[in-house]
């Protein structure tokens, strides 16, 4: 298995909803990683697991929670979402936290 | 961080040659990428090239790096219309002792016209 799976690839919430993000690889990779891209604009890096545990926190709002269960998957957790945050969430993940990444094909979320 | 410069826009006819150019911000870059992004999708790696390499070639793709003008381009040889796509170029920079983030430049879009 050599891709980085993402489910769903759609998600329309509300601004009181509570929804996840899922994010699966069988690659044995250790880091992995959430971006958010909004559109004709490059990813922005959000968060950032190393061997399971939280290594980087790009500043992110707290109504966005990572979670890394195990080595294989991760999950965004939204809460209270605004508008703004209505975006393409792209996770990533690779062989160690400097190796190359290699991306799944993102969930579009889009927030009312 | 800083930014990562690319053309936005390249157009090309199907059969040439594309030439993407970029610039980067961070001599000590390790690694830098090229991914391609097709509407809707998310990123794909194409190539990259370690930081003590002038030139990778793979298949009609062929990497240049100037690490003295911090420059670095990517040629597709034999353009077809499945190249049309986003092409961002990353450099892999140090963040503090974490391990290392991804600093995307803003994206070329190629437009291929038979």
């Amino acid at each position: 298995d050599t891709e980085v799976t993402q489910t769903p690839k759609h998600l329309v919430m509300g601004m009181t909803n509570k929804k996840s993000l899922k994010c699966e690889q069988h690659m044995g990779h250790r880091a992995m990683y959430w971006y958010k891209q909004k559109a004709k604009k490059p990813p922005e890096l959000m968060f950032v697991y190393s061997y399971e545990k939280l290594s980087i926190n790009e500043s992110v709002p707290s109504r966005f929670s990572p979670e890394c269960p195990n080595s294989s998957l991760l999950n965004l957790h939204l809460h209270a979402l605004q508008p703004e945050d209505s975006a393409l969430y792209l996770c990533a993940s690779s062989q160690d936290p400097s190796g190359e990444q290699f991306f799944g094909p993102g969930t579009r979320l889009t927030v009312l | 961080g800083e930014d990562v410069e690319q053309s936005l826009f390249l157009s090309v006819r199907e059969g040439d040659s594309s030439v993407i150019n970029c610039t980067y911000t961070d001599s000590s870059s390790t690694y830098l990428y090229w991914y391609k992004q097709e509407p809707g999708a998310g990123l794909q790696l194409l190539t990259y090239i370690f930081s003590n390499m002038d030139m990778k070639q793979d298949q009609r793709l062929t990497v240049l790096l100037n690490k003295k003008d911090k420059h670095l381009s990517l040629r597709i040889a034999d353009t077809q219309t499945g190249d049309s796509a986003i092409y961002f170029c990353a450099e892999s920079i140090p963040y503090s002792n974490s391990g290392y983030a991804l600093n995307f430049g803003k994206g070329t879009s190629l437009l291929v016209t038979p």
